[in-house]
């Protein structure tokens, strides 16, 4: 089976752009999370989808959205951008039988740069 | 709220050495999932370990195996003889079981950096 796969992987930007992640999950996978891992604050939970529906949030504010499709592919958004959004931005997929939670399994990232 | 608690920044061992990287964890839950991830310095996220709490057996995955102490909120990874191959970044993570609860989410530690001496 594929991996989980982002794209892009690198991605400038400059203060208040918005930008688009995308995250293809592994086939037969349902759930997708975001994380945003930063040097300083490490690994921080952003938001899980779920049957296109989104589970869970975490503490991030407004500017940070996502949505998930039909077949399970999600995206994320960040409106108007802020230096501190530079990031490593990570998506994982399990497959969520909604009875037990399931392994993660992480993509390779996408390196956002806002300048 | 939960927290997890990784002390060990950085951490080195002999090739061929026996490793054990710390992670503590607190949560008022009695259930609940415990994780290792490794992270390479190519960045993809691997799954090294999981042990669910409500199993009293350390769970073990070839050189990887965990001492996990549920009523010390302890879940140190131990690395058998160490390979090249290891050196990455190394997380703890804590889930809750409770998958339509919105509170639900994954936790990570801040990790340890495991280097590998030859």
């Amino acid at each position: 089976k594929a991996g989980v796969t982002q794209t892009p992987r690198y991605l400038i930007k400059t203060r208040g752009q918005q930008v688009t992640l995308s995250c293809s999950p592994i086939s037969g996978h349902r759930s997708v999370s975001w994380y945003q891992q930063t040097p300083g604050q490490g690994l921080q939970f952003l938001f899980e989808y779920f049957s296109e529906t989104q589970r869970n949030k975490g503490n991030f504010p407004g500017r940070f959205s996502g949505r998930q499709f039909s077949n399970s592919r999600s995206e994320m958004n960040v409106s108007t951008l802020e230096l501190g959004d530079s990031a490593l931005y990570l998506c994982a997929s399990s497959t969520l039988t909604g009875v037990s939670t399931d392994t993660q399994y992480f993509g390779p990232g996408t390196r956002l740069t806002v300048l | 709220a939960q927290t997890v608690t990784q002390s060990q920044p950085e951490m080195s061992v002999q090739e061929a050495e026996t490793v054990t990287l710390s992670c503590t964890y607190d949560t008022s839950e009695s259930d609940y999932y415990l994780f290792w991830y490794k992270q390479p310095p190519s960045r993809q996220m691997i799954l090294v370990i999981r042990q669910e709490a409500y199993k009293q057996q350390n769970a073990t995955e070839n050189r990887f195996s965990v001492n996990f102490q549920k009523a010390a909120k302890s879940f140190s990874l131990k690395i058998s003889d160490s390979q090249l191959g290891d050196a990455a970044m190394y997380f703890c993570a804590y889930r809750s079981p409770t998958p339509m609860n919105r509170d639900d989410k994954i936790i990570f530690g801040k990790g340890t950096r495991l280097h590998i001496l030859p």
